[in-house]
């Protein structure tokens, strides 16, 4: 059974400019959820969908959205970028949301410049 | 304020040893997870928890949700064992992390 796939792994952009990072979960799993994840702050929970609804969402700025499709894969972007912004972007796919068990992706690993 | 806390924040252990990673919580939660974490690498679920305790080979994790607290134990600990290890709660289709604790076990 493949794994989650998260692309693209590593990306650089520059302050202002938008990012689209995507998530494929594992087949079956209908339930995708997003955190952020800094040496300062540690591990940050986006958002979670769940068959296409978004079920919950961190405390964010409007700045960082998101949506799933009707496969399951999920996109979040993130506008106006910040220098702060520069984190791993994890994903992780579940059967049934947060009481489920987990399975995550290998990030994507985001540099604003 | 945090939702979580988690102790020790490090922790070195010779191999071989017992090992005990604690995490309270101040929230009514659906659901505990335990995740380690390799340097450089992805996040591993080790255990979801609602109650009692589980079992995966040496590694136990134990919840009592009127304490709200959770432990997870390592039993012979061995140098691949050296990672962060996080807890998260969940109150409900939404997340709250402790900071992790970051072990290291020396052959």
């Amino acid at each position: 059974k493949a794994g989650v796939t998260q692309t693209p792994r590593y990306l650089i952009k520059t302050r202002g400019q938008q990012v689209t990072l995507s998530c494929s979960p594992i087949s079956g799993h209908r339930s995708v959820s997003w955190y952020q994840q800094t040496p300062g702050q540690g591990l940050q929970f986006l958002f979670e969908y769940f068959s296409e609804t978004q079920r919950n969402k961190g405390n964010f700025p409007g700045r960082f959205s998101g949506r799933q499709f009707s496969n399951s894969r999920s996109e979040m972007n993130v506008s106006t970028l910040e220098l702060g912004d520069s984190a791993l972007y994890l994903c992780a796919s579940s059967g049934r949301g947060a009481d489920g068990e987990l399975f995550f992706g290998e990030g994507s690993r985001l540099t604003v410049l | 304020k945090n939702e979580v806390e988690q102790s020790p924040q490090n922790l070195t252990a010779q191999e071989g040893e017992f090992i005990t990673i604690n995490c309270s919580y101040s929230v009514g939660i659906s659901a505990l997870h335990w995740l380690q974490q390799h340097p450089g690498g992805g996040i591993v679920s080790l255990f979801m928890l609602s109650s009692g305790k589980k079992k995966h080979g040496r590694l136990i994790a134990t919840i009592n949700i009127q304490e709200k607290h959770s432990s997870l134990h390592i039993t012979a600990s061995h140098p691949r064992d050296s990672a962060v290890y996080i807890c998260a709660v969940s109150p409900g289709n939404q997340f709250y992390f402790g900071t992790g604790t970051s072990l290291t076990v020396i052959p």
